[in-house]
């Protein structure tokens, strides 16, 4: 089975701060780990994606199978990143290459001026 | 993302009426997904497809049928439905390799 959890449902920072969003994973293979976003009332959008190891709009996010986490990071946090954050796994089906997704609560991320 | 549409948009319904959702994606994807969102519960996989003749119960399809018209189209349809179905509907698409997602609009569904 997979699962994701996001630890924190709300999270409130001042602009300009540092942010850190929690995801910790359950699966038993190697998965690939998502990060997605929604903004007020808008359709979910990819961020990122461990594999590409990218960083989008100041937002990294690094695997760590030890600790089986997958947290998003940005140094200095804009109004404009307010907004909710989920990540999501994706594993095999049957050992194959057919992949869903498994999507964690989501964290509401509001940057306040 | 526009290549993903989802109608109607916004739909209020009364108990025990059939409600169909459309899904249409032009990003040439064979794979779909239904879920559906709800506060507090994040997203929640209803069914999947991965070509037009393969369908697939998700976590919670119960009260739930889907259609796999074209590779293009997937609709959900709630034969009766039940006001603890007012959610938002999101549908999907993606392709290998990296199984990243395409997410629609939504379609927001009030059953009264």
């Amino acid at each position: 089975a997979q699962r994701v959890t996001q630890p924190e449902k709300l999270l409130s920072v001042f602009k300009g701060a540092p942010v850190e969003l929690k995801c910790n994973y359950s699966y038993s293979g190697s998965p690939e780990l998502f990060w997605y976003v929604q903004y007020s009332r808008q359709r979910l959008q990819l961020l990122l994606r461990h594999i590409s190891r990218e960083s989008i709009k100041g937002f990294t996010a690094d695997l760590n199978k030890g600790e089986t986490s997958f947290h998003l990071k940005k140094p200095f946090a804009q109004e404009e990143d307010s907004a909710m954050y989920y990540c999501a796994l994706s594993g095999s089906r049957g050992g194959g290459s057919n992949y869903k997704l498994t999507f964690g609560k989501g964290t509401l991320l509001t940057v306040n001026p | 993302d526009a290549d993903v549409t989802q109608t109607p948009r916004n739909r209020i319904t009364k108990t025990g009426k059939r409600i169909m959702l459309e899904c249409s994606q032009t990003k040439g994807h064979d794979r779909m997904y239904w879920y559906r969102q709800d506060p507090g519960l994040g997203l929640r996989l209803i069914y999947y497809s991965f070509d037009v003749k393969d369908i697939n119960k998700g976590e919670i399809s119960d009260g739930y049928s889907v259609s796999r018209q074209a590779q293009a189209k997937f609709s959900l349809s709630l034969e009766s439905a039940i006001p603890n179905q007012t959610a938002l509907y999101f549908c999907a698409t993606s392709d290998p390799p990296g199984a990243a997602q395409y997410f629609g609009p939504g379609t927001r569904l009030t059953v009264l």
